[in-house]
């Protein structure tokens, strides 16, 4: 397994359009976590998946924004009807319950809404 | 709320230097805390995570301690190298809680 994997790894998008991103995670990982991070700051928490179940959404995450996790595989987020300031970087990590139950994040998607 | 704070928010030392970055905390019940690293547009590379019950972990020439009573970890760089310049980012993570709070970073750049 390489690692966490993040699904473009860029995307332009004009305000008003849908997109889609999607992560991968370690395998063997049952958690995974969605995060955004704009330029000059620290990521914020989005929400965050045990298996398929979505535990924790963030008030970041408006009803434009939704995240699956089907069969507690892969994830995607989408953002609808997109706006400027969704313009961001967006973070996939996953964990587990092993003794170190640290964080391992993906590359990211960088997204910009014109 | 768990609030994090790193200072400074930017730092250049020039090659060989041994360096220390700061990062502190409001809530002192946590279940662990991560440094990581980005470069430019990058995602975050774990560097050190400790858990609330040690004091201190190593990597090579990183050491990252921690003092819950104080909220604060510090990152120490020995022998600083022109490749270690990136942002430095600590998170920490509560007890009975999955996701991690992040301060703002440390901007470190290394001058050959």
């Amino acid at each position: 397994d390489t690692g966490v994997s993040q699904d473009p790894r860029h995307k332009i998008t004009k305000r008003g359009q849908n997109v889609t991103f999607r992560c991968d995670p370690i395998s063997e990982h049952n958690r995974l976590y969605w995060y955004r991070q704009t330029l000059g700051q620290g990521p914020e928490f989005l929400t965050y998946f045990q298996n398929e179940a979505q535990l924790e959404k963030s008030r970041l995450l408006s009803d434009r924004f939704s995240a699956e996790r089907p069969k507690g595989s892969f994830s995607t987020l989408e953002i609808q009807r997109t706006e400027q300031g969704d313009s961001a970087m967006y973070l996939c990590a996953s964990s587990d319950r092993g003794p170190n139950y640290g964080y391992t994040f993906g590359s990211g998607t960088r997204l910009t809404v014109v | 709320k768990q609030e994090v704070t790193q200072i400074p928010a930017a730092l250049s030392v020039p090659e060989g230097e041994n360096l220390v970055l700061n990062c502190s905390f409001t809530d002192s019940a946590i279940y662990n805390l991560q440094w990581f690293r980005q470069d430019p547009g990058k995602g975050l590379t774990s560097l050190l995570l400790i858990q609330s019950s040690q004091r201190e972990q190593t990597s090579g020439r990183l050491n990252a301690s921690l003092d819950k009573s104080s909220g604060r970890s510090t990152l120490y760089i020995a022998a600083s190298q022109p490749g270690d310049s990136a942002t430095y980012l600590c998170a920490v993570r509560l007890r009975g809680n999955e996701k991690l709070t992040f301060g703002t970073g440390t901007r470190l750049t290394i001058i050959p």
